[in-house]
């Protein structure tokens, strides 16, 4: 059965500060995932990660994927207060067909 | 492009009544729709794959007698919640994925449902 988990769980940061978010899934997958949830609100997509080494960036965060390590992460440089919410990274099973497996979420909140 | 779309967004309903929800992929073909759950500070969790003109697959310890899927068209899919009770309120949110190009999911704005 494949698992995510995402350290840690809740993260306080202060606005112009860095920090990582950890994603660690526990078997062979084909693409990796990184979500944004907003309170009472679905999921924005972020980014998509398809191969081993894979980096994307998208204006303070940036994703990476360590296919060999199992771990993806996902860095956020000088933080904003708009970059609070809820970051989930999920992942597909190589055997089950973009069948999503989420890991159990980052709640972020940027303070003053 | 690539657009879901759920209705109702919210709905309160009395304990033992039926809630349907639908989902709907606005400007693309959706072979595979996918209906998951939210509890409050909790993580998203798979009901239930349905594909289009086959039964739903549904994952362990959801109960399909209680949880009804149809997906009738390309463009369609309805999660029907049977005989609700308030252990069955939450956060309900679809996704689609498109019939041809990558595989990634697009998700619906979600359905709140309260059960009295």
């Amino acid at each position: 059965e494949l698992k995510v988990e995402q350290n840690p769980l809740f993260l306080s940061m202060q606005e112009g500060k860095n920090y990582t978010i950890y994603c660690n899934y526990s078997t062979t997958s084909d693409r990796l995932y990184w979500y944004r949830q907003d309170p009472g609100k679905s999921l924005e997509s972020l980014f998509v990660l398809l191969s081993n080494g894979a980096v994307k960036q998208e204006g303070r965060l940036m994703a990476s994927l360590d296919t060999k390590a199992r771990l993806s992460t996902l860095h956020i440089t000088a933080a904003v207060h708009d970059l609070s919410a809820t970051y989930f990274c999920a992942v597909t099973d190589t055997g089950t067909a973009s069948k999503l497996t989420f890991g159990t979420g980052t709640r972020l909140q940027v303070t003053l | 492009g690539a657009v879901v779309s759920q209705h109702p967004s919210r709905v309160i309903c009395k304990s033992g009544t039926s809630v349907k929800i639908e989902c709907r992929s606005l400007d693309f073909q959706a072979t595979t729709m996918f209906w998951y759950r939210q509890f409050p500070k909790q993580s998203l969790m798979l009901m239930a794959t349905s594909n289009e003109g086959s039964k739903a697959t549904y994952e362990q310890g959801v109960e399909k007698d209680k949880f009804l899927i149809n997906h009738a068209s390309l463009t369609l899919s309805t999660l029907t919640v049977t005989s609700a009770h308030p252990e069955d309120s939450s956060f309900y949110i679809c996704s689609a994925r498109r019939m041809q190009g990558i595989s990634e999911q697009f998700f619906g704005p979600g359905t709140r449902l309260t059960v009295l």
